[in-house]
This record gives structure tokens, C-alpha cells and sequence, in this order.
């Protein structure tokens, strides 16, 4: 398996732009991940869908952050507008719930800086 | 909520020695999960070891084990015969067991070095 894929590795936009983070989990999985590593904050957990479903949206910080999974292999973080402080390591993990050790599989993160 | 702390920002080891990182964390429940992910320079986080907090047994994988103290609340990670490749900054990481459990809380951090 090529493991959790995002796209892009690298963005850096301008203030006020939208940007689109996508990932793909593994194939199988059923819950997904997003989160948000900063200097100041640390690794945080943003959003998880279960089989599609948001279920926890608590760690989204603002109205200017939306997440969605249209299908199993297929979910998107999008920031609009974006703004400086929004630059960040954004990663998607993936995990399957019945496995004894619902191991978290981590993509190799967007890193996104914003002008 | 649960919190995990780690105290030690930086740590030091000589190549081939052996470095303890510690980790605290705090919860009410009494089934969970802890994980030590390890995060190089290439920023992927890779699971380095984990263990069931019901199982009394310390986990071990290769050079890594750890030393899970359940009514101490903490959960520190050897690493012996350290190399080169183990610098990484290495996060402490606390999982429930119960049914909404599914988010990994993560503590600060500890970046290793390792020392030739």
C-alpha cells in the first residue's frame, strides 16, 4: 500500500487566497484525520470523519476552515481566505477503527505558508 | 479532557549510549492507548512503539522499550545503542479506548539529538 498521499508537499500563497489541501487515505480505513503542527501550538487534532462523516469538527478554528470527504479515498481542508497566521504543517492520518492498536498512519504532511 | 506533557525539550545522547525521554499525561480513564512517534527532518510521523495501558508489560521493538508506570501516569521511552538515525523530535502521544475515543493527543515534543 503507498500509504496516506497529500497533496500538495508545498504552498505558499498570498493573504486573502484559498488554498485546498487534499489527502487520501488508505484504502480500507474508515476514519480520517487532519491535523495542524505549529511551533506555538504543537500537533492538533482539527477535524475526523468516520465512513465519510464529520464527527469531531471542535478543533477547527474559525468559519475559515472547511473539511470534507465526498468518498472513502478522497478529502480536502480548505482555507478561505487564508491568512499569515494560518501557516502551518497540516497533516491527514488514517486509521482503522476495529484494529486492536486503531494505529494512526500519517501522510507526509503540507506544509503551507501564507504570505 | 486528557492532556500529555513533556518535559524535556531538547535532550543530548552519544552515539551508541542510551537516552530516557520522558511523558506524563493525565485522564480519568482507565483504558487507553500510548504511542511514541518519532518525527525526522522529513516531517513524516513514524510509530515508533506502543503500548495498551492494560497490559502490565512494557512494550519493546528492537532498541526502543518503554517504561509504562500506570499509577504514575507516565510513560517514558528508552532508547539504547543510540544511532545517528534516531535525531528526530519525538512526540508522546495518548489515545482512549472508548467508543468517541479516536483523536491522538499529542505532547510538546522532545528533539533529540544524537551526537557522533
Amino acid at each position: 500500500d503507498a500509504g496516506v498521499i497529500q497533496s500538495p508537499r508545498h504552498e505558499v500563497t498570498e493573504m486573502g487566497q484559498e488554498v485546498t489541501l487534499r489527502c487520501k487515505p488508505i484504502s480500507g480505513h474508515d476514519y480520517l484525520f487532519w491535523y495542524r503542527q505549529t511551533m506555538m501550538r504543537g500537533l492538533e487534532l482539527l477535524i475526523y470523519f468516520n465512513n465519510n462523516v464529520p464527527i469531531d469538527d471542535s478543533g477547527m478554528p474559525e468559519d475559515r476552515f472547511s473539511a470534507k470527504m465526498p468518498n472513502a479515498s478522497f478529502s480536502t481542508l480548505k482555507i478561505q481566505p487564508s491568512e499569515p497566521r494560518d501557516s502551518a504543517v497540516y497533516f491527514c492520518a488514517s486509521s482503522l477503527r476495529l484494529a486492536p492498536w486503531n494505529e494512526q498512519f500519517f501522510g507526509p504532511g503540507t506544509r503551507l505558508t501564507v504570505l | 479532557a486528557q492532556t500529555v506533557t513533556q518535559s524535556q525539550p531538547e535532550m543530548s545522547v552519544q552515539e551508541a549510549e542510551t537516552v530516557t525521554l520522558s511523558c506524563t499525561y493525565d485522564t480519568s480513564e482507565s483504558d487507553y492507548y500510548l504511542f511514541w512517534y518519532k518525527q525526522p527532518p522529513s516531517r513524516q510521523m513514524i510509530l515508533v512503539i506502543r503500548q495498551e495501558a492494560y497490559k502490565q508489560q512494557n512494550a519493546t521493538e528492537n532498541r526502543f522499550s518503554v517504561n509504562f508506570q500506570k499509577a504514575a501516569k507516565s510513560f517514558s521511552l528508552k532508547i539504547s545503542d543510540s544511532q545517528l538515525g534516531d535525531a528526530a523530535m519525538y512526540f508522546c502521544a495518548y489515545r482512549s479506548a472508548g467508543k468517541s475515543g479516536s483523536r491522538l493527543t499529542f505532547g510538546e515534543g522532545t528533539q533529540l539529538t544524537v551526537n557522533p
